[in-house]
């Protein structure tokens, strides 16, 4: 199961919004509902942002958004703070059962 | 309030093996699918297996299949990852997750890890 594809680096300033692409295959992104997203700090172990394409954690700020199209899921980030500057990776249940993660992508905050 | 507490990591030479402990607290153990995810040192998450909340059913990724196995001892809240026939690229930091509420399951939250580092 080869990994899901994010772009390396994203960059916003502070307020600005920003997007993350989630491309996989008619077998994990695009064979169902089941995308989340997890961010993580320098050092620190993943938080759940997002799960079920769209669906926020309780705690989690509305800020945070998700969506998918076909194969590509997306998470936006609106009203980009400082505190968002993290590594973000997407996954995906598959059709066989397992679960596969993207490549992950570092966010700046300029 | 959810805590999990990786342990058993170290430095193992290519062949060995190894077994991680996971100790769950705050939450009804048995209930809920666990995982376990790997990240190599400055690499990206890569899920190893999961699961079931009863023990009966595990999952896991072909870079590990046949030479790792999940278990877990709900009398004790303990989750486990035996690895054997380990390979350098088997080193990094491996951390536990307690599955969500629903199904198929999202991995929340996250303990800190234990580092595994497979050298000679």
């Amino acid at each position: 199961q080869s990994a899901l594809t994010q772009p390396a680096s994203v960059s916003g300033s502070p307020g600005q919004s920003i997007t993350i692409s989630c491309t996989g295959t008619s077998s994990d992104v695009g064979n169902n509902k089941y995308v989340s997203w997890y961010q993580q700090h320098p050092g620190k172990a993943p938080k759940l942002m997002i799960y079920d394409v769209s669906n926020r954690p309780s705690g989690v700020s509305n800020r945070f958004s998700g969506s998918k199209s076909g194969n590509t899921a997306s998470l936006t980030i609106s009203g980009l703070q400082a505190e968002d500057e993290a590594d973000y990776f997407c996954s995906s249940y598959t059709s066989i059962s397992t679960y596969v993660f993207g490549t992950g992508t570092k966010v700046t905050v300029l | 309030e959810v805590q999990l507490l990786e342990s058993g990591g170290g430095l193992v030479q290519p062949g060995g093996s190894l077994r991680l402990s996971c100790a769950a607290s705050g939450f009804i153990f048995h209930s809920y699918a666990m995982t376990w995810v790997r990240q190599a040192p400055g690499k990206g998450l890569e899920w190893v297996s999961t699961i079931s909340g009863g023990g009966g059913t595990t999952y896991y990724a072909d870079s590990v299949k046949d030479r790792f196995s999940i278990s877990r001892d709900n009398s004790k809240n303990t989750l486990y990852l035996q690895m054997n026939s380990l390979r350098a690229e088997d080193t990094a930091v491996y951390f536990c997750a307690k599955g969500t509420d629903y199904y198929p399951p999202s991995f929340d939250p996250w303990g800190q890890g234990t580092l595994v580092i497979v050298s000679s």
